[in-house]
């Protein structure tokens, strides 16, 4: 399949391991952050999102964690399978004028082995 | 429910000629978006509508880039004349809402134009 990217920061674990993938955001004002997982030929899946007021949030198997001191977001993904195997891109929202506005980091590609 | 359709999924074109994608967004979904992903980076928005309305296409290269949403439905972004650097993975995203907070957004499978 198509490859989403040939030059990003890759995290390469053990089936079964928990992964934690790093993200620095841009705007102090920011008020909503997604993580979103792409695999080759797709487009972005949601998978967990965090508001400004919260540090951390978790879903099944995910935890997103916010430090805002630092502007600093981390994924958590808890015992990886090898469907996890995809890029993952972190976005903030940009408040503007009351619309929705998501700029997207750089993505990390995630492999996992068997 | 069915998610957002793209189409073309693929296209190969040659620098200076002109091209059009389509997007159909989930049903009933107010806002459209279109981004542009270069091989390696993430998505950058290039325009928003609401409903048929252009919200923002700050980003948006309007001297070859121009996109409708007629009927606050279906969307095209076109692409005359295209350069080399256009060749990218064009994304459409819908979600319910836009104003007033932020709503999840869905993406459709891209359309992959390579400019030779």
């Amino acid at each position: 399949g198509e490859s989403v990217g040939l030059h990003l920061p890759t995290l390469s674990v053990q089936e079964g391991d928990n992964s934690i993938i790093n993200c620095a955001y841009s705007n102090s004002a920011s008020d909503y952050f997604i993580w979103y997982k792409q695999e080759s030929g797709k487009g972005p899946q949601f998978i967990i999102d965090i508001r400004s007021n919260m540090d951390k949030r978790q879903g099944q198997r995910v935890t997103v964690l916010l430090n805002k001191t630092v502007k600093h977001l981390s994924l958590q993904i808890a015992a990886t399978q090898p469907g996890d195997s995809a890029v993952y891109f972190c976005a903030e929202n940009i408040p503007w004028t009351g619309f929705q506005k998501l700029v997207f980091g750089t993505g990390t590609r995630l492999l996992v082995s068997p | 429910e069915a998610g957002v359709a793209q189409s073309p999924r693929y296209k190969i074109i040659e620098k200076r000629q002109s091209v059009a994608f389509w997007c159909n967004p989930i049903s009933g979904h107010a806002t459209l978006y279109w981004y542009q992903q270069i091989l390696g980076q993430g998505p950058k928005l290039l325009i928003q509508f609401q409903n048929n309305g252009v919200v923002d296409d700050s980003q948006l290269p309007k001297d070859r880039f121009s996109a409708e949403r007629l009927k606050g439905v279906d969307s095209t972004l076109k692409i005359q004349p295209a350069k080399l650097e256009d060749s990218a993975v064009y994304l459409c995203a819908s979600s319910l809402k836009s104003f007033g907070g932020v709503d999840e957004q869905f993406f459709g499978p891209g359309t992959r134009l390579t400019v030779l």
